[in-house]
Parts: structure tokens; sequence; C-alpha cells
């Protein structure tokens, strides 16, 4: 079955960086769009970044933009997410997800089951 | 930027039908997701493009966009359906999600 695992989380100081994994099974990973979705404590869901199937596309939330890096690899059916000058709003649970649809159409489906970075000193 | 509107919660009876609507400027033009998160989980799809249904989520979950407003139907609440629910679209290379609704079956 499709499954997505995210790894790397925990706590880090502000100014730091931490780089999340997921690693994906159960479908052909090269061949698919992935994203990165995150969740802040109590609150709502607030898409992060956005990677195709080769790599050459790339989007970021304004959020993010500068300081988060989406990368994958193929080989290794891994996605990545680089994150640097952590901000306490940085602190959330970050989930990768697969990316369904047509350009501008887009849905995520199945989602991982999330790794939870807290941005404290 | 381009913004999404849900009611905070929606309460419903067993059994009742629940609709959750999900607000923005043309919504109708673009494609809607809806998403069910229940605590602790991760979100799951329900609908996508409108009104269409994945494997293994039950007919009771439909959905419907026109104009400034996408709603996603419940019918026959069950308990089980109590959960936040998500919509969301795609805008200028971005996805743009709403704040969510709280499902309460009473």
């Amino acid at each position: 079955q499709v499954q997505l695992v995210e790894s790397g989380g925990g706590l880090v100081k502000p100014g730091g960086s931490l780089r999340l994994s997921c690693a994906a099974s159960g479908f052909t990973f090269s061949d698919y769009y992935m994203s990165w979705i995150r969740q802040a404590p109590g609150k709502g869901l607030e898409w992060v970044s956005y990677i195709s199937s080769s790599g050459s596309t790339i989007y970021y939330a304004d959020s993010v933009k500068g300081r988060f890096t989406i990368s994958r690899d193929n080989a290794k059916n891994s996605l990545y997410l680089q994150m640097n000058s952590l901000r306490a709003e940085d602190t959330a649970v970050y989930y990768c997800a697969r990316v369904l649809g047509s350009p501008d159409e887009n849905w995520f489906d199945p989602w991982g089951q999330g790794t939870l970075v807290t941005v404290s000193s | 930027s381009y913004v999404l509107t849900q009611p905070p919660s929606v309460s419903v009876a067993p059994g009742q039908t629940a609709r959750i609507t999900c607000g923005g400027n043309n919504i109708g033009s673009k494609s809607v997701h809806w998403y069910q998160q229940k605590p602790g989980q991760a979100p799951v799809l329900v609908v996508y493009d409108d009104s269409d249904r994945p494997s293994g989520i039950p007919e009771r979950f439909s959905g419907s966009n026109s104009g400034n407003t996408a709603t996603l139907t419940i019918s026959r609440v069950e308990a089980g359906d109590e959960a936040d629910y998500y919509c969301q679209v795609w805008d200028s290379s971005s996805a743009v999600f709403g704040g969510g609704t709280k499902l309460t079956v009473l």
C-alpha cells in the first residue's frame, strides 16, 4: 500500500537548522510530484512547498521562501525539506504528501503521519 | 493572495445531513478538494475535483461547487464523522487551505 513516513523533527533553537525526510513506498515515487504541508499546534493546515517529479519545478509559500529548500532523491524514494533560519512560528507538525491531479488543480493524497518541529530557546 | 473562508464549527445530530461551506472569490472556476482530520491523525482526502470521491470514502460524502461557494455534504451523519474538515484549492502556484471547520455530532 502507498505509505509516506516522515522523520527528522525535533527541538531546535531559533536561527537553527533542521532537515526533514520523507520515505515513500508502495508507488513509483519518481512519477509523482510531492509536497510538504504543516500544521501549527491547534491551528489549520498551511502549504509549505511543492516539487515536480524530476525536481525541475519547485514552489514555496512566501512564509518560507529563502529559508527552506525542498529536494528529492528518486533513487532513494525520498523527499527532503532543509529548514534554515528557523523561527518560533515555524513550530508545527510537518506532513509530506503525494500530489495528484492536473497542474493548478492539484490535491494531496495520501499524507504521512507527520513529524513535529519545535523551535524554542 | 486567495482566501478561503469556512465556518469555524458546524453541529448536527446523528442521521441528519451536515453541510460545510467554503467561500472564495469565484471559487466555482476552481477545482476544490476536501480533507477530514481526526484528532491526532493526518488529514485524509474525502472529496477531490469538487465532487469526486477517492476509493474507500463512503457515498455519504459529496461535494458541489458553484459561484462563490463550495460545499461538502455529509449525509446520514455518524459519530465517527466528527472531525475537522478543510477545503483546498490551487491558486497562483500555491496551494491554499481554508481555516477548517469542526464538525460536532450531537
